[in-house]
């Protein structure tokens, strides 16, 4: 089976703080994808990243940046001089074959940046 | 290029009622799923339709069922709704069923059932 840990329920930052997000993620399943997703208060959850289980390659997008280590099962979000509009719910996926390829969800870190 | 879209945004039924969400998907994709997020938690993996056909399911009842269309839009149909149905029902489309392909999420339609 597979799972998704955000053990990070809420974190509250003050702007221009650095804040990572963790993500823990079990699976058998040697190929596998994995995904952050921002969800405002809108509701719409947008897509960040994509990770497939071959690529350890860490990657940086502005101010966002995402460490994946298969050693420890981790794939954390870190966000560097955080802004309000930073606030937002993240959540960590998972897709693997045995599946069909859905999307696995934790339970989301809910993000707040105030000014 | 035109996102994922979803009708309606908002919905109030009662307990045994039937309900008929829709999704319009991106253009150029031929994938949609279905996702169930109750309040304070991580979207649920309803079901996946790839060109017309139910191509994975996830743990909910037979009364929750869906369709896709030859333009891959689709409808998910909820009947006998229950209290605990309350959620953002959230669709994706993506441009295969494949899970190398990254899934696009439309606004939503959050339904209260009363």
């Amino acid at each position: 089976a597979q799972k998704v840990t955000q053990a990070q329920t809420e974190i509250s930052v003050v702007e221009k703080e650095d804040v990572t997000l963790d993500c823990v993620y079990e699976t058998r399943d040697t190929t596998y994808y994995l995904f952050w997703y921002k969800q405002p208060p809108s509701g719409e959850l947008v897509f960040l990243i994509r990770r497939n289980s071959f690529d350890e390659q860490n990657e940086i997008s502005g101010r966002y940046s995402w460490n994946f280590q298969k050693s420890t099962s981790s794939f954390n979000f870190t966000i560097t001089a955080s802004q309000v509009v930073d606030s937002a719910v993240y959540f960590c996926a998972l897709s693997v074959l045995n599946s069909g390829y859905a999307l696995n969800f934790g339970k989301g870190t809910s993000l707040l940046v105030t000014p | 290029e035109t996102g994922v879209t979803q009708s309606p945004t908002h919905l109030i039924k009662t307990r045994g009622q039937q309900v008929t969400l829709r999704c319009s998907s991106q253009s150029g994709h031929n994938t949609v799923s279905w996702y169930q997020q109750a309040l304070g938690q991580g979207p649920q993996f309803i079901f996946q339709y790839y060109r017309e056909e139910e191509n994975g399911r996830g743990n909910f009842p037979p009364r929750f069922s869906g369709l896709q269309f030859p333009n891959y839009s689709s409808e998910l149909n909820v009947n006998a709704l229950e209290l605990d149905d309350s959620a953002l029902y959230l669709c994706a489309s993506s441009p295969s069923g494949s899970g190398r392909e990254t899934q696009y999420f439309g606004p939503g339609t959050r339904l209260l059932v009363l």
